[in-house]
């Protein structure tokens, strides 16, 4: 399953299947950028994240592919498992880490 | 577990009140970092603390203050609540590398 475009509310996939969460950023000066995952009822989980001297990083089932040309972010989740669904944000660092983040992306993991 | 407690866990106040939130970070890290998560502005950052002193503001109200404590603990203090003051706040607080690990949140619900 993938969120096509820049942001889509809703992920639904088929358990098993890879999931793509896609996401743009919009400070082109931002260095640094990271995948929370949160579950409901909690805080925010740390996934992943990436420093813009890269394009891609790969976690435990995870993967983080970023496109400083386009200003686009994408995490890559392998074999999606029920534990999988959640609300995912991403967030680019405006300086001193202050965070923003984006709207989220709701994936539900089908049986 | 992400060892950042917050309490308390929900609040329910009127219209008008003051409330304070408290946040203590892991143990050994040195900044803290609030956040209001909302439905309809999303997850947005606060304001930031290091070792005590202020580092970094971000989209947060007159009304609303915080500090940090010898001991490192963080508070968030609203004031003159209104109805739109309704949200999950979290806490998060990092070490040297910088990574946020989040509180599990405080709702806070004003009537």
């Amino acid at each position: 399953g993938e969120s096509v475009g820049l942001h889509l509310p809703t992920l639904s996939v088929q358990e098993g299947d890879n999931s793509i969460i896609n996401c743009a950023y919009s400070n082109s000066a931002s260095d640094y950028f990271i995948w929370y995952k949160q579950e409901s009822g909690k805080g925010p989980q740390f996934i992943i994240d990436i420093r813009s001297n890269m394009d891609k990083r790969q976690g435990q089932r995870v993967t983080v592919l970023l496109n400083k040309t386009v200003k686009h972010l994408s995490l890559q989740i392998a074999a999606t498992q029920p534990g999988d669904s959640a609300v995912y944000f991403c967030a680019e660092n405006m300086g001193d880490y202050k965070l923003s983040f984006g709207a989220g992306t709701t994936v539900t993991v089908r049986a | 577990d992400s060892g950042v407690t917050q309490t308390p866990k929900h609040l329910i106040t009127a219209t008008g009140q003051r409330v304070t939130l408290r946040c203590s970070p892991r143990s050994g890290d040195l900044s803290v970092y609030w956040y209001q998560q909302s439905l309809d502005q999303g997850l947005q950052f606060l304001i930031q603390y290091y070792n005590g002193e202020e580092r970094a503001k971000g989209n947060i109200l007159e009304r609303f203050s915080a500090q940090q404590f010898p001991d490192l603990h963080s508070e968030l203090n609203l004031s003159s609540l209104e109805l739109g003051d309704s949200a999950l706040y979290f806490c998060a607080s990092s070490g040297t590398d910088n990574e946020q690990f989040f509180g599990p949140g405080t709702r806070l619900t004003v009537l």
